[in-house]
């Protein structure tokens, strides 16, 4: 079966860093994506790997290695606007977009 | 403008009636997703499509159909089959075969059934 795993919850202090990670289990891998979903609201695109290595904008990082099924998002210099639920997805040979469960991040002051 | 528009917004419905859920896109995009949110979960895929007239059911399909007459177009029924159908609906829309390229969220359905 597909399988996309992440924390479910972290927290971390305004001016941080903090990284959080994914691992996956898919039919093949067409891309891996990042994005950000503030409580009720749609999930908004923060990046994409398709290619091992690192991908930075900004204050927002992501890592890829296809040999070991995991990305990491990074993101420094926290905000209290970080807050928010932060979902891992994985397009597979078929197109299809699988999620995570998502990681819901907590800043503090 | 470009975009993706989910409707409506909010939606009540008794249990036992059928209700259908807006997915209109303006992006020329082939694949149309409907995911199912409950709170504090992520993001469970219901059917998607990757071509006019033609979808596939994803992880948990049971008690909803879809229709893709036209490219801009998919719509969702939540049926009296399905169960528990009270959640956070959110359509999606993105290329096919396309890489770097990411989906597009609409703005999301919240269905309550009393």
């Amino acid at each position: 079966g597909q399988n996309i795993d992440q924390p479910t919850e972290m927290t971390a202090t305004e001016g941080a860093i903090v990284q959080i990670n994914c691992t996956y289990q898919t039919s093949g891998f067409n891309g891996l994506f990042w994005y950000q979903q503030h409580a009720g609201e749609a999930p908004t695109f923060l990046s994409y790997n398709v290619l091992d290595g690192l991908e930075e904008k900004g204050r927002f990082s992501s890592f890829l290695s296809r040999s070991k099924g995991y990305s990491y998002l990074l993101l420094k210099e926290l905000q209290m606007k970080d807050s928010a639920s932060y979902l891992c997805a994985v397009r597979d040979n078929t197109d299809k977009l699988i999620f995570g469960t998502g990681t819901r991040l907590q800043v503090f002051p | 403008d470009g975009g993706i528009t989910q409707s409506p917004k909010y939606l009540f419905r008794k249990e036992g009636q059928n209700v259908t859920l807006s997915c209109e896109q303006n992006l020329n995009h082939d694949a149309m997703y409907w995911y199912r949110q409950d709170p504090g979960q992520g993001l469970r895929l219901i059917y998607y499509s990757q071509i006019v007239n033609d979808f596939q059911k994803g992880d948990i399909a049971e008690g909803y159909s879809v229709s893709r007459e036209k490219k801009e177009s998919f719509p969702l029924t939540v049926t009296s089959a399905q169960k528990n159908p009270t959640a956070f609906y959110l359509c999606a829309s993105g290329p096919v075969g396309e890489v770097g390229t990411e989906a597009f969220f609409g703005q999301g359905t919240r269905l309550t059934v009393v």
